[in-house]
């Protein structure tokens, strides 16, 4: 039973547009969503995260946006740029789980090009 | 050298064999983790440790023994490796103090099991 899914294993975007990554989630006992950004060979790398009391996060190029009712997230990268491409991960962690103890998602690439 | 590092990169074992996985941090976080990265399968957590002493079972802990006699080591052990426990795997943590949800990951182990 997967509670945190990314429907989209793959996305292709050209430089400066946008690029919109989604996350669905099943559970509604979940407090904290991340996103991660993994490039071949390394570890993934987290980018930005945001309380299930709000509906928007923004950090430079990257907001994150919550509808709690449609228990969706999305990640939008606005230019997108040749650098951005890599798999990203959506995460959730449970209310009152273990402290960090994350479940992510599948994990959607994407492909900026030039 | 600062940050969360794993070790071996790269190992090849034999069915059969007992083979040990190395995390090391070094920035004194309570929480670390173990993941295995499959195609398909996004991340999945094996166990988890809350302190020195303090593990317990993720979401697919079968075939695996963890250990955390020191806060900054977090070893992961196979003990009798079976080709399905071919894999990326990769160590994280996370600090308790100021509610951070966000884990921070090594680089990855990529183990195959001939």
């Amino acid at each position: 039973d997967q509670q945190v899914k990314q429907n989209s294993p793959s996305l292709s975007v050209q430089e400066g547009r946008i690029s919109i990554l989604n996350c669905d989630y099943t559970n509604s006992m979940f407090d904290y969503f991340l996103w991660y950004k993994k490039y071949p060979a390394e570890g993934p790398t987290f980018l930005i995260s945001i309380s299930s009391i709000k509906d928007k996060n923004e950090d430079g190029r990257f907001t994150v946006f919550l509808n709690k009712s449609a228990k969706h997230l999305s990640l939008h990268i606005v230019p997108s740029q040749p650098g951005d491409s890599a798999v990203y991960f959506c995460a959730a962690k449970r209310y009152g789980g273990s402290q960090g103890n994350l479940i992510f998602g599948k994990g959607t690439k994407l492909s900026v090009k030039p | 050298d600062a940050g969360i590092t794993q070790s071996p990169r790269y190992k090849i074992t034999e069915t059969g064999r007992q083979v040990t996985l190395m995390c090391h941090q070094t920035w004194s976080h309570s929480y670390m983790f173990w993941y295995r990265q499959d195609l398909g399968h996004g991340l999945r957590l094996i166990y988890y440790s809350a302190a020195a002493d303090i593990t317990d079972k993720g979401e697919v802990p079968d075939g695996y023994v963890v250990s955390r006699s020191k806060t900054e080591n977090f070893p992961l052990t196979l003990e009798s490796a079976t080709r399905s426990q071919t894999s990326v795997y990769f160590c994280a943590s996370t600090p308790t103090s100021g509610g951070a949800v966000e884990q921070y990951f090594g680089p990855g182990t990529r183990l195959t099991v001939t």
